[in-house]
């Protein structure tokens, strides 16, 4: 099946910077990537979605500025949670869809901002 | 509004069969997904129906009837490591996933 790679899988930051999450298909080319936040005990929040070469689509509530997504290619799209806060801290995943169906979420990323 | 509900926690016994069920309103519908997530992982696929009937697969069989908004998923012969969380989702008419908040399964020896 369709392998999507996320990294890093753990990352710990000062209050104030910024962090990257990349997140990879490896065998396919995606076109569409989703970026999801989940809080401990509850379903996974979609934050944004991302299309090659566009400008991402944010969801209601989400702070672009803060929550930068870049899709330079079919294969990469990547997320950076810029001037951290400890609020921020959460499980960040992406998700690759294949065709209709969007099945195949990367390892995720736990952000822990102190 | 768009709605998936399912319960937040159920109990079975190792070796049992156990149902979770899912029930949704969603404006559209292009498929519905089983995800199962363990504590501190990404969700991982499960299974795919997009027409009424069952989707058999090893253990894991789920179910779906469009008509009735309804959807389950049946675990068979229970393991511990069937001990998760199990995501509901419902691909809506803009493609969407909307998602359910999940039901614990604890499964007991």
């Amino acid at each position: 099946g369709a392998v999507v790679s996320q990294h890093p899988s753990r990352v710990i930051c000062k209050s104030g910077t910024s962090v990257k999450i990349e997140c990879r298909s490896l065998d396919f080319q995606a076109t569409t990537m989703f970026w999801y936040r989940q809080f401990p005990k509850q379903s996974l929040m979609l934050m944004a979605t991302s299309n090659e070469g566009s400008k991402a689509t944010y969801e209601q509530g989400v702070e672009k500025d803060k929550f930068l997504i870049n899709h330079a290619s079919l294969t990469l799209s990547t997320l950076t949670v810029t001037s951290a806060h400890p609020e921020d801290s959460s499980f960040y995943i992406c998700s690759a869809r294949t065709g209709v169906t969007e099945a195949f979420f990367g390892q995720g990323t736990r952000l822990t901002v102190v | 509004g768009q709605n998936i509900d399912q319960p937040t926690e159920m109990t079975a016994t190792e070796g049992a069969i156990v149902q979770i069920n899912c029930t949704y309103q969603t404006s559209g519908f292009n498929g519905l997904f089983w995800y199962q997530q363990h504590a501190g992982e990404a969700p991982t696929f499960l299974s795919y129906n997009v027409l009424d009937g069952l989707e058999e697969k090893g253990r894991f069989s789920s179910f779906l009837s469009r008509s009735k908004g309804y959807s389950y998923l049946l675990l068979k012969e229970l393991q511990m490591k069937d001990s998760a969380s199990y995501l509901c989702a419902v691909m809506d008419s803009n493609y969407q996933l909307i998602w359910g908040a999940g039901t614990k399964l604890i499964i007991k020896p």
